[in-house]
């Protein structure tokens, strides 16, 4: 099976940028989308297709895939941002085109 | 406006079955695969299957394969996530989300969930 691997936590300072990283085997050959979850909330899409924006999503939100790495970037993070996130992409490597892969979350605080 | 609208929360007795639902409303209900993803206690989220109500092919996880059925009602618009014989560690939150397909460079194919649930609690104890 596919693996994607997320650092637990990642901590920033108000106004700073805050990078979160998921691994994968070539990652940079799939696509990659990240989602924010709120304590208690469902999960929101902040960033598909490695690097675009749903409508609604603060411009301060990128994202990047390339090699076995994709990142989530947070400019000028806010306290608002404070959330667990998590990368996806799904496994093709069995022929199984449909099977969706969740990294296991990162915590990210703001202090 | 899309929304998918889940059941309420629900308390059972490990062996009881049990079916909790996903209702979709602001589009074309057939047009889109809804998946479903559970999230056991301050744990991660884990992708257990996929259903498309146009003519509901399935795929499930290699993990919940055999665990859960799921299934949908094109005539309501309701995608359904059932247990025959629930155990304690069915305890989660339960979300269904509408999945978008796309195709990026070379025709690869691009997933991602844009619509979610509000989750639905399932707690499973004697």
């Amino acid at each position: 099976s596919y693996d994607l691997t997320q650092p637990p936590s990642v901590s920033v300072s108000p106004g700073q940028t805050a990078s979160i990283i998921c691994s994968g085997i070539k990652l940079g050959d799939k696509y990659a989308s990240w989602y924010q979850q709120q304590p208690g909330q469902s999960p929101v899409l902040v960033i598909y297709q490695d690097n675009k924006r749903p409508s609604g999503i603060p411009e301060r939100f990128s994202g990047s895939n390339s090699g076995n790495t994709a990142t989530l970037t947070i400019s000028g993070t806010q306290a608002m941002d404070e959330a667990d996130y998590y990368c996806q992409t799904w496994d093709s490597t069995t022929g199984h085109e449909e099977l969706v892969v969740f990294g296991g979350g990162t915590k990210l605080t703001v202090l | 406006e899309v929304q998918l609208e889940q059941s309420g929360a629900e308390v059972k007795k490990p062996g009881e079955s049990l079916r909790i639902s996903c209702k979709a409303s602001g589009y074309t209900f057939t047009n889109y695969w809804i998946g479903w993803v559970r999230q056991r206690p301050g744990k991660g989220l884990e992708w257990m299957g996929i259903i498309f109500p146009g003519d509901s092919d399935t795929r499930y996880s290699p993990s919940f394969q055999g665990q859960v059925t799921i299934s949908a009602d094109k005539s309501i618009n309701t995608a359904y996530l059932q247990w025959h014989s629930l155990k304690a560690s069915d305890t989660a939150v339960y979300y269904c989300a509408r999945r978008v397909t796309l195709f990026g460079a070379a025709n690869t194919k691009i997933y991602y969930f844009d619509y979610w649930g509000q989750g639905t609690l399932v707690t499973v104890s004697s």
